[in-house]
């Protein structure tokens, strides 16, 4: 069973430009997170999918969207980037099912601005 | 508001000695509970989990943890650690939500060094 996809593994974008990371889930699971990594603030929590509606919102501007596509596929994108974004961007996903339920996280997408 | 706390940033043991990882958690109920571990420019892997029955759960590579409600702990352990153990680890928790995960709550993590 593949695990969860995420491209590109590596990006270097330029202050100002936008950019748009991409994660596949696990066959089956419909429910897909974000998180941003950094050794400053940890890992922090971007937003939650699930059939396509966003279930939950973390504390970022809005600069940062995502979207849930129909085959539970998800891709955020990062609007007006600042150097302050550069960090590991996370993706997890999860079978919600009661009292047994994990996050499976991908390998992540390693953003550098400059 | 949710915190978890995992006071040791970093920690160096010998290889074949025991280890420990602390962690302390503040939720109004008891939540989910989880370990993970992230090697060097990788993704986190679920090292062991806390839903409910037995305080004290069995993982992946001979770690083990025990749940203790009256002081808001989950605390890892490995009886001897090997040098392949040396990563980041986290400890996470997730609030009660029926049938969905919902957001994962982290720890600041702790580095573990092993000495040869």
């Amino acid at each position: 069973k593949a695990g969860v996809t995420q491209t590109p593994r590596y990006l270097i974008k330029t202050r100002g430009q936008q950019v748009t990371l991409s994660c596949s889930p696990i066959s089956g699971h419909r429910s897909v997170s974000w998180y941003q990594q950094t050794p400053g603030q940890g890992l922090q929590f971007l937003f939650e999918y699930f059939s396509e509606t966003q279930r939950n919102k973390g504390n970022f501007p809005g600069r940062f969207s995502g979207r849930q596509f129909s085959n539970s596929r998800s891709e955020m994108n990062v609007s007006t980037l600042e150097l302050g974004d550069s960090a590991l961007y996370l993706c997890a996903s999860s079978l919600d099912r009661a009292g047994d339920t994990e996050a499976f996280f991908g390998q992540g997408t390693r953003l550098t601005v400059v | 508001a949710q915190s978890v706390t995992q006071p040791d940033i970093h920690i160096t043991v010998s290889e074949g000695a025991s280890l420990e990882l602390r962690c302390n958690y503040s939720y109004g109920a008891t939540p989910y509970l989880f370990w993970y571990v992230q090697s060097p420019g990788q993704g986190l892997q679920l090292l062991l989990k806390y839903f409910s029955g037995d305080t004290l759960v069995q993982g992946i590579k001979g770690f083990e943890a025990e749940f203790k409600r009256s002081q808001s702990s989950f605390n890892l352990r490995k009886p001897s650690v090997h040098w392949s153990d040396a990563a980041e680890y986290f400890c996470a928790v997730a609030p009660r939500r029926g049938s969905t995960l919902g957001r994962l709550y982290f720890g600041r993590g702790t580095q573990l060094t092993v000495w040869p």
